[in-house]
């Protein structure tokens, strides 16, 4: 399944909404999710089933869609979110990522 | 805490092998597939294999089929990836993951000459 996320990045200032789109190249239900990753450490996952917050995760982030297309907002931009955030097929092998979209502060 | 600590990582020559290692620790590891997934410096994810709880079921990315092996102990609460046939563009930091949810810190590989 080929992922297609937009943008590749962006520029936003603080307390902007921010949304990233992913595209699959086939219906995927909802086994899709969302991940934050920043300079030097592992990626930290955000959403799991298209719309689920994961544990810990702010409520300012949440996902939606189903089928082949899904986004994820972020409803007010705060510094510490300044990363590159990734969608992740997880509905068929292999498991596949989108390119990335990093989110930088203005 | 749940965690997932790596090793194993280094400079490997071309056509050479590495032996990853994971380990698990403050979750019951034998109930979770676990999975790897790598990155190039500066560059996107791209997963790797799984491993399913039992260990009688495995997946693999096209790019790795017939050189990697993914295995695991339940005993020893690890999972390992076994590579074979190294290429320069297996140069990449290795990640260990329980079920792509809980995630390692990630180990270097370097094929060069």
């Amino acid at each position: 399944i080929q992922m297609t996320q937009s943008p590749s990045s962006l520029s936003a200032s603080v307390g902007d909404r921010v949304t990233i789109t992913c595209r699959t190249s086939q219906a995927i239900r909802d086994e899709f999710g969302w991940y934050q990753q920043k300079p030097g450490k592992a990626p930290e996952r955000l959403i799991y089933a298209a719309s689920t917050l994961h544990s810990g995760v702010p409520s300012r982030f949440s996902g939606s869609g189903s089928g082949t297309e899904f986004t994820l907002t972020i409803s007010s931009l705060q510094p510490e979110d300044s990363a590159t955030y990734y969608c992740l097929q997880y509905n068929s092998y292999p498991r596949t990522f989108g390119q990335g979209t990093k989110v930088e502060i203005k | 805490e749940e965690q997932l600590v790596e090793s194993g990582g280094g400079l490997v020559q071309p056509g050479g092998s590495l032996r990853l290692s994971c380990a698990a620790s403050g979750f019951t590891f034998n109930t979770f597939w676990m999975d790897w997934v790598r990155q190039v410096p500066g560059g996107g994810l791209e997963w790797v294999a799984n491993i399913r709880q039992d260990g009688n079921e495995k997946y693999y990315v096209d790019s790795v089929k017939g050189r990697f092996t993914i295995s695991r102990d339940n005993g020893k609460n690890s999972v390992y990836l076994q590579m074979n046939s190294l290429r320069a563009e297996d140069t990449a930091v290795y990640y260990c993951s329980r079920r792509l949810d809980l995630w390692g810190q990630g180990t270097m590989v370097t094929v060069s000459s």
